[in-house]
């Protein structure tokens, strides 16, 4: 079974660093979204990207982050210049969307990356 | 506004017994699906169900339904007969399909612990 995978399970940094995680959806899927989820909260949606081209940005995403999904694979979030509140759990997802339409379309997700900058 | 509502931080179960997770919506589109994910202590989040707007029928899977009130905007989770697996975080999450953002909104989750 070839789920949505997720590099690294953990991340430990230092304040200031840069970091950067990797997310592999599942092949056939054509939409990537990047979530947030902090403590006792559900995920907050950060981003998406339809194939190569990122469509949406959420308010939460500041300018020390990015993300990319060259070739419309994998894709890559990295975080500049990280600080404390920046520590939480970041979920990938994916999912297969038709020209009829997305919301009836779950997202499959990741086992997450774990982000503590200490 | 809270789109997506879950009033029941915590619920403690008997095993065996059948479980009701409450989700409420707030939304003025026509088309929107409601899903619900289970996450375990390891993190990973797990897709159970699905609900659309126009359906006519309350979904099931296997021992999950949602009990879906449209007028009340109610998509409840209903799972049958508990066991010790099922322990873990529910969220209730949303999609809408009048073009706005693509990706779901969730709820803030309900604890689940399932007692022997």
């Amino acid at each position: 079974d070839t789920g949505v995978s997720q590099n690294p399970r953990h991340k430990i940094t230092k304040r200031g660093q840069n970091v950067t995680f990797r997310c592999d959806p599942i092949s056939e899927h054509n939409r990537l979204y990047w979530y947030r989820q902090t403590l006792g909260q559900g995920p907050e949606f950060l981003t998406y990207f339809q194939n190569e081209a990122q469509l949406e940005k959420s308010r939460l995403l500041s300018d020390r982050f990015s993300a990319e999904r060259p070739k419309g694979s994998f894709s890559t979030l990295e975080i500049q210049r990280t600080e404390q509140g920046d520590s939480a759990m970041y979920l990938c997802a994916s999912s297969l969307v038709t020209v009829l339409g997305s919301y009836n379309s779950p997202l499959h997700f990741g086992n997450g990356t774990r982000l503590t900058v200490t | 506004a809270q789109k997506i509502t879950q009033t029941q931080p915590g619920m403690f179960v008997q095993e065996k017994e059948a479980v009701t997770l409450d989700c409420t919506y707030d939304t003025s589109d026509p088309s929107y699906g409601l899903f619900w994910y289970k996450q375990p202590s390891s993190g990973e989040m797990i897709f159970l169900i699905y609900q659309g707007s126009y359906d006519q029928q309350n979904a099931t899977e296997g021992r999950y339904s949602l009990n879906f009130q449209k007028a009340r905007k109610s998509a409840n989770l209903v799972i049958s007969a508990s066991q010790l697996g099922d322990s873990a975080m529910y969220f209730c999450a949303m999609r809408e399909g009048g073009g706005g953002a693509d990706g779901l909104t969730f709820g803030k989750g309900t604890h689940l612990i399932i007692q022997p």
